[in-house]
Protein backbone atom coordinates (compact mmCIF):
# COMPACT_ATOMS: atom_id res chain seq x y z
CA UNK A 1 0.00 0.00 0.00
CA UNK A 2 1.42 3.44 -1.16
CA UNK A 3 2.23 5.43 1.70
CA UNK A 4 0.54 9.07 2.09
CA UNK A 5 2.35 12.31 3.61
CA UNK A 6 0.42 15.26 4.49
CA UNK A 7 0.87 18.56 6.25
CA UNK A 8 -0.36 18.13 9.99
CA UNK A 9 -2.40 20.74 10.64
CA UNK A 10 -3.77 24.03 8.38
CA UNK A 11 -5.05 27.13 9.16
CA UNK A 12 -7.30 29.60 7.30
CA UNK A 13 -9.69 32.49 7.29
CA UNK A 14 -13.45 31.72 6.53
CA UNK A 15 -13.72 33.00 2.60
CA UNK A 16 -10.16 32.16 1.48
CA UNK A 17 -9.22 28.89 -0.80
CA UNK A 18 -7.34 26.03 1.04
CA UNK A 19 -5.24 23.60 -0.57
CA UNK A 20 -3.97 20.69 1.13
CA UNK A 21 -1.35 18.78 -0.57
CA UNK A 22 -1.13 15.20 -0.40
CA UNK A 23 2.33 12.77 -1.36
CA UNK A 24 2.57 9.64 -2.41
CA UNK A 25 5.51 8.71 -4.28
CA UNK A 26 5.43 4.99 -4.59
CA UNK A 27 1.87 4.85 -6.37
CA UNK A 28 0.99 2.16 -8.17
CA UNK A 29 -0.52 1.99 -11.78
CA UNK A 30 -4.04 0.72 -10.49
CA UNK A 31 -4.61 3.15 -7.14
CA UNK A 32 -6.75 6.08 -7.03
CA UNK A 33 -6.41 9.09 -4.67
CA UNK A 34 -9.44 9.76 -2.70
CA UNK A 35 -9.99 12.24 0.03
CA UNK A 36 -12.17 11.83 3.42
CA UNK A 37 -13.45 14.45 5.60
CA UNK A 38 -13.80 13.33 9.51
CA UNK A 39 -15.47 15.89 12.38
CA UNK A 40 -14.35 15.36 15.59
CA UNK A 41 -16.80 12.03 17.08
CA UNK A 42 -17.83 11.20 13.41
CA UNK A 43 -16.57 8.78 10.90
CA UNK A 44 -15.80 9.55 8.17
CA UNK A 45 -16.94 10.65 5.06
CA UNK A 46 -15.82 10.66 1.07
CA UNK A 47 -15.07 14.14 -0.64
CA UNK A 48 -13.40 13.46 -3.98
CA UNK A 49 -11.62 10.70 -6.17
CA UNK A 50 -9.63 10.73 -8.91
CA UNK A 51 -6.96 9.38 -10.93
CA UNK A 52 -5.44 11.95 -12.78
CA UNK A 53 -5.56 15.63 -14.18
CA UNK A 54 -8.60 17.16 -12.42
CA UNK A 55 -11.56 16.33 -10.72
CA UNK A 56 -14.43 18.51 -9.34
CA UNK A 57 -17.77 18.35 -7.23
CA UNK A 58 -19.96 19.72 -6.13
CA UNK A 59 -17.69 20.49 -2.98
CA UNK A 60 -14.12 19.95 -3.92
CA UNK A 61 -11.57 19.69 -6.77
CA UNK A 62 -8.26 17.24 -7.14
CA UNK A 63 -5.64 18.30 -9.01
CA UNK A 64 -3.65 15.28 -10.01
CA UNK A 65 -0.20 15.99 -11.61
CA UNK A 66 1.02 13.66 -14.68
CA UNK A 67 3.29 12.22 -12.61
CA UNK A 68 0.41 10.97 -9.69
CA UNK A 69 3.63 11.53 -6.68
CA UNK A 70 1.13 13.77 -5.24
CA UNK A 71 -2.30 15.38 -5.45
CA UNK A 72 -4.26 18.64 -4.33
CA UNK A 73 -7.53 18.88 -2.40
CA UNK A 74 -9.03 22.15 -3.12
CA UNK A 75 -11.34 23.26 -1.08
CA UNK A 76 -13.08 27.01 -2.71
CA UNK A 77 -14.56 29.38 0.10
CA UNK A 78 -14.22 27.12 2.76
CA UNK A 79 -16.47 28.41 6.25
CA UNK A 80 -16.13 27.84 9.65
CA UNK A 81 -18.37 24.33 9.27
CA UNK A 82 -15.08 22.79 7.13
CA UNK A 83 -12.95 23.04 10.31
CA UNK A 84 -11.90 18.80 10.21
CA UNK A 85 -9.06 16.51 9.69
CA UNK A 86 -8.53 15.57 6.07
CA UNK A 87 -7.23 12.34 4.91
CA UNK A 88 -5.94 11.23 1.66
CA UNK A 89 -5.89 7.90 0.70
CA UNK A 90 -3.94 6.03 -2.40
CA UNK A 91 -5.41 2.35 -3.16
CA UNK A 92 -7.24 0.12 -5.86
CA UNK A 93 -11.18 1.02 -5.52
CA UNK A 94 -13.40 -1.85 -5.30
CA UNK A 95 -15.42 -3.06 -8.66
CA UNK A 96 -16.40 -6.27 -7.31
CA UNK A 97 -19.37 -6.92 -4.43
CA UNK A 98 -16.27 -6.83 -1.82
CA UNK A 99 -15.33 -3.94 -0.57
CA UNK A 100 -10.87 -2.54 -0.56
CA UNK A 101 -9.17 -2.25 2.95
CA UNK A 102 -8.60 1.52 3.48
CA UNK A 103 -5.29 2.41 5.20
CA UNK A 104 -5.34 5.94 6.88
CA UNK A 105 -2.22 8.28 7.25
CA UNK A 106 -2.39 11.00 9.34
CA UNK A 107 -4.33 13.63 8.29
CA UNK A 108 -4.50 17.02 7.86
CA UNK A 109 -6.44 19.24 10.34
CA UNK A 110 -8.09 22.10 9.05
CA UNK A 111 -8.85 25.39 11.39
CA UNK A 112 -10.74 27.77 10.12
CA UNK A 113 -11.53 30.65 11.58
CA UNK A 114 -13.28 34.17 11.28
CA UNK B 1 -26.83 7.93 -0.39
CA UNK B 2 -26.41 4.38 1.82
CA UNK B 3 -26.23 4.62 5.61
CA UNK B 4 -24.47 2.70 8.17
CA UNK B 5 -25.62 2.55 11.75
CA UNK B 6 -23.62 1.75 14.73
CA UNK B 7 -24.65 1.28 17.95
CA UNK B 8 -24.81 2.12 21.14
CA UNK B 9 -23.20 5.59 20.25
CA UNK B 10 -21.33 5.99 23.30
CA UNK B 11 -20.91 3.58 26.30
CA UNK B 12 -19.09 3.56 29.59
CA UNK B 13 -18.16 0.14 31.52
CA UNK B 14 -16.23 -0.88 34.41
CA UNK B 15 -13.01 -2.88 34.02
CA UNK B 16 -13.46 -6.60 32.92
CA UNK B 17 -16.95 -6.20 31.59
CA UNK B 18 -17.63 -7.01 27.73
CA UNK B 19 -18.95 -4.44 25.58
CA UNK B 20 -20.80 -5.07 22.20
CA UNK B 21 -20.83 -2.61 19.49
CA UNK B 22 -23.20 -3.23 16.66
CA UNK B 23 -23.24 -2.26 13.07
CA UNK B 24 -25.61 -1.93 10.18
CA UNK B 25 -25.96 -1.64 6.92
CA UNK B 26 -29.22 0.26 7.13
CA UNK B 27 -30.12 -0.05 2.83
CA UNK B 28 -27.71 -2.67 1.23
CA UNK B 29 -26.01 -5.36 2.24
CA UNK B 30 -23.02 -5.62 2.86
CA UNK B 31 -20.47 -8.68 2.45
CA UNK B 32 -17.32 -6.99 3.73
CA UNK B 33 -17.28 -4.91 6.62
CA UNK B 34 -14.29 -3.07 8.38
CA UNK B 35 -13.51 -2.45 12.05
CA UNK B 36 -11.33 0.70 12.72
CA UNK B 37 -10.07 2.44 16.30
CA UNK B 38 -9.11 5.78 16.82
CA UNK B 39 -7.36 7.20 19.78
CA UNK B 40 -7.73 10.89 20.22
CA UNK B 41 -6.13 13.10 18.06
CA UNK B 42 -4.70 10.08 16.46
CA UNK B 43 -5.54 8.35 12.75
CA UNK B 44 -7.67 5.56 12.44
CA UNK B 45 -6.31 1.85 12.89
CA UNK B 46 -7.51 -0.46 11.07
CA UNK B 47 -8.55 -3.87 13.43
CA UNK B 48 -10.58 -6.26 11.39
CA UNK B 49 -12.22 -6.82 8.36
CA UNK B 50 -15.76 -9.01 8.88
CA UNK B 51 -16.22 -11.18 6.26
CA UNK B 52 -20.32 -12.30 6.68
CA UNK B 53 -20.50 -15.86 7.42
CA UNK B 54 -16.89 -16.58 7.76
CA UNK B 55 -14.02 -15.71 10.03
CA UNK B 56 -12.92 -11.86 10.06
CA UNK B 57 -9.77 -11.20 9.03
CA UNK B 58 -7.18 -9.48 11.83
CA UNK B 59 -4.56 -6.66 11.05
CA UNK B 60 -1.66 -7.21 12.79
CA UNK B 61 -1.17 -6.74 16.50
CA UNK B 62 -5.16 -6.56 17.21
CA UNK B 63 -6.05 -9.75 19.86
CA UNK B 64 -8.55 -11.96 18.20
CA UNK B 65 -9.44 -13.01 21.48
CA UNK B 66 -10.17 -9.79 23.01
CA UNK B 67 -11.93 -8.27 19.45
CA UNK B 68 -14.62 -10.53 19.01
CA UNK B 69 -16.19 -9.81 16.13
CA UNK B 70 -19.27 -11.85 14.79
CA UNK B 71 -20.93 -10.79 11.17
CA UNK B 72 -24.14 -13.17 10.72
CA UNK B 73 -26.00 -11.49 8.24
CA UNK B 74 -25.09 -9.55 5.08
CA UNK B 75 -26.60 -6.30 7.28
CA UNK B 76 -25.12 -6.74 10.73
CA UNK B 77 -21.30 -7.08 11.97
CA UNK B 78 -21.04 -7.24 15.88
CA UNK B 79 -17.81 -6.27 17.95
CA UNK B 80 -17.42 -7.37 21.23
CA UNK B 81 -14.27 -5.69 23.42
CA UNK B 82 -13.93 -8.90 26.06
CA UNK B 83 -12.85 -8.24 29.31
CA UNK B 84 -12.37 -4.68 28.81
CA UNK B 85 -9.48 -2.23 30.06
CA UNK B 86 -9.05 1.65 30.63
CA UNK B 87 -6.22 0.97 27.37
CA UNK B 88 -9.43 -0.19 25.32
CA UNK B 89 -11.30 3.75 25.46
CA UNK B 90 -11.25 4.49 22.47
CA UNK B 91 -13.69 5.80 18.97
CA UNK B 92 -14.65 2.95 17.34
CA UNK B 93 -16.19 3.14 13.64
CA UNK B 94 -17.18 0.15 11.17
CA UNK B 95 -17.58 1.06 7.68
CA UNK B 96 -19.17 -0.61 4.76
CA UNK B 97 -19.54 -0.63 0.87
CA UNK B 98 -22.46 -0.82 -1.14
CA UNK B 99 -22.16 -3.50 -3.81
CA UNK B 100 -25.06 -2.31 -6.05
CA UNK B 101 -23.50 1.59 -6.70
CA UNK B 102 -21.51 2.09 -8.96
CA UNK B 103 -20.78 5.32 -7.61
CA UNK B 104 -17.45 6.25 -6.22
CA UNK B 105 -18.90 7.91 -3.61
CA UNK B 106 -20.04 4.80 -2.10
CA UNK B 107 -16.76 3.46 -2.05
CA UNK B 108 -17.03 2.98 1.61
CA UNK B 109 -19.47 4.27 4.24
CA UNK B 110 -18.47 4.96 7.75
CA UNK B 111 -20.78 4.50 10.71
CA UNK B 112 -21.12 7.66 13.23
CA UNK B 113 -18.45 5.61 15.73
CA UNK B 114 -19.42 4.58 18.98
CA UNK B 115 -17.02 5.67 21.88
CA UNK B 116 -16.13 3.54 24.45
CA UNK B 117 -15.03 4.54 28.11
CA UNK B 118 -13.44 1.88 30.40
CA UNK B 119 -13.26 2.73 33.86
Amino acid sequence: LAKTTQPISMDSYEGQEVNITCSHNNIATNDYITWYQQFPSQGPRFIIQGYKTKVTNEVASLFIPADRKSSTLSLPRVSLSDTAVYYCLVGVPSNTGTASKLTFGTGTRLQVTL
Amino acid sequence: GAVVSQHPSWVICKSGTSVKIECRSLDFQATTMFWYRQFPKQSLMLMATSNEGSKATYEQGVEKDKFLINHASLTLSTLTVTSAHPEDSSFYICSARDPTSGRMEDEQFFGPGTRLTVL
